[in-house]
């Protein structure tokens, strides 16, 4: 089935340093991927959407500057954390659409946990 | 308001028990997605639906357009059924399918 590989699944850093988390499609080519966000005990919320080879589209409130998205390959999208500060803890999940096993796929990857001190 | 609303949002049950998990929303639907969430904070995509009814093993999913409710079943409950489960919407806005508006979750707990 169509997996999405997603790390670090945690980090821990330092306020003001950056932090890039991958997410990858491992066997069918992610025409979109989504980034949300997830607070303790609170819904997902959608950060951005990404579709391979152009801009992320952000969620209102997101600042572009702090959260960038690449989408630059059909397996491949990051999202970079810029000047990280102890507000940023959170935990970061993506997903991808696209083709794989002859239907079109949702896939989630694992999540990646920020605890920034 | 939220949009997506899940009753109830926390469910102990007995090893074996039939559960049922409902969600309702508000807003026009073009799909609505069932999701699990284990503690360790992956997500599965359980279902799909945009009418009627679908199974998979001990899992069913039924959803009503008309009066904007779905429902998620499991049949013989087990212990490792245990996790968050999610609805989610992919609102009529003509964006894509996979655009998704969550509720917060149902904590399912199936004790042996």
């Amino acid at each position: 089935g169509a997996v999405v590989s997603q790390h670090p699944s945690w980090v821990i850093c330092k306020s003001g340093t950056s932090v890039k988390i991958e997410c990858r499609s491992l066997d069918f080519q992610a025409t979109t991927m989504f980034w949300y966000r997830q607070f303790p005990k609170q819904s997902l919320m959608l950060m951005a959407t990404s579709n391979e080879g152009s801009k992320a589209t952000y969620e209102q409130g997101v600042e572009k500057d702090k959260f960038l998205i690449n989408h630059a390959s059909l397996t491949l999208s990051t999202l970079t954390v810029t000047s990280a500060h102890p507000e940023d803890s959170s935990f970061y999940i993506c997903s991808a659409s696209g083709w794989g096993s002859g239907a079109n796929v949702l896939t989630f990857g694992a999540g990646s946990r920020l605890t920034v001190l | 308001k939220n949009e997506v609303e899940q009753s109830p949002q926390n469910l102990t049950a007995q090893e074996g028990e039939f559960i049922t998990i409902n969600c309702s929303y508000s807003v026009g639907i073009s799909a609505l997605h069932w999701l699990q969430q284990h503690p360790g904070g992956g997500i599965v995509s359980l279902f799909m639906l945009s009418s009627g009814k679908k199974k998979h093993g001990r899992l069913i999913a039924t959803i009503n357009i008309q009066e904007k409710h779905s429902s998620l079943h499991i049949t013989a409950s087990h212990p490792r059924d245990s996790a968050v489960y999610i609805c989610a919407v992919s609102p009529n806005s003509g964006g894509s399918n996979y655009k998704l508006t969550f509720g917060k979750g149902t904590l399912l707990t199936v004790n042996p």
